[in-house]
């Protein structure tokens, strides 16, 4: 079956540097990967996602980008703010279903 | 998004005692998911369902249930609460029949087992 893995746990950055986050996945059937955001206590919300047809997504600060060959695909924020502080999942999708990574805590420093 | 409704949003229970979480939405989405949610383990999958009459396990089903009531209601049940239950609880919606389409939470159920 899939399996996503994500890395790193936590990721500690200045404000106004960029953050990566990275996934891996193991079923090269998989052909949807959302990234969700979620803050201190609140519900995961999707924040930007990609099909396996495209390679890059750009939506303001936020990207992701896919390599489908390689089986990885990354978040990448770039001039990180405050309140962009949170836990940050990525997912696999395949029969239906999303196969989730761990998640990756992103501190923000001032 | 108060599209997708849980109740309780906290609930204490104590060991062997029988609980639900109820789910409810308005999106008119025809797929239902119980997620649980453990500190550095993610999101895992406990049932879903992709319409009044098709239930599914997902990958920790085990002392669980599930009732799909109406297409817009969807409840979780604990037969017999253990300690090892006690996580945070989240009831998700996704549109369409493909695999293309995101996932959208209802806002959790914290439930504690002592």
């Amino acid at each position: 079956g899939e399996n996503v893995e994500q890395h790193p746990s936590t990721l500690s950055v200045q404000e106004g540097d960029s953050a990566v986050i990275k996934c891996t996945y193991s079923d090269s059937a998989s052909n949807y990967f959302p990234w969700y955001k979620q803050e201190l206590g609140k519900r995961p919300q999707l924040i930007i996602d990609i099909r396996s047809n495209v390679g890059e997504k750009k939506d303001q600060r936020i990207a992701v980008t896919l390599n489908k060959t390689a089986k990885h695909f990354s978040l990448h924020i770039t001039e990180t703010q405050p309140e962009d502080s949170a836990v940050y999942f990525c997912a696999a999708s395949k029969n239906y279903q999303l196969i989730w990574g761990a998640g990756t805590k992103l501190i923000i420093k001032p | 998004d108060a599209d997708v409704t849980q109740t309780p949003r906290n609930r204490i229970t104590k060991t062997g005692k029988r609980i639900m979480l109820e789910c409810s939405q308005t999106k008119g989405h025809d797929r239902m998911y119980w997620y649980r949610q453990d500190p550095g383990l993610g999101l895992r999958l406990i049932y879903y369902s992709f319409d009044v009459k098709d239930i599914n396990k997902g990958e920790i089903s085990d002392g669980y249930s599930v009732s799909r009531q109406a297409q817009a209601k969807f409840s979780l049940s604990l037969e017999s609460a253990i300690p090892n239950q006690t996580a945070l609880y989240f009831c998700a919606t996704r549109a369409g029949t493909g695999d293309n389409s995101p996932l959208h939470f209802g806002n959790g159920t914290r439930l504690t087992v002592t």
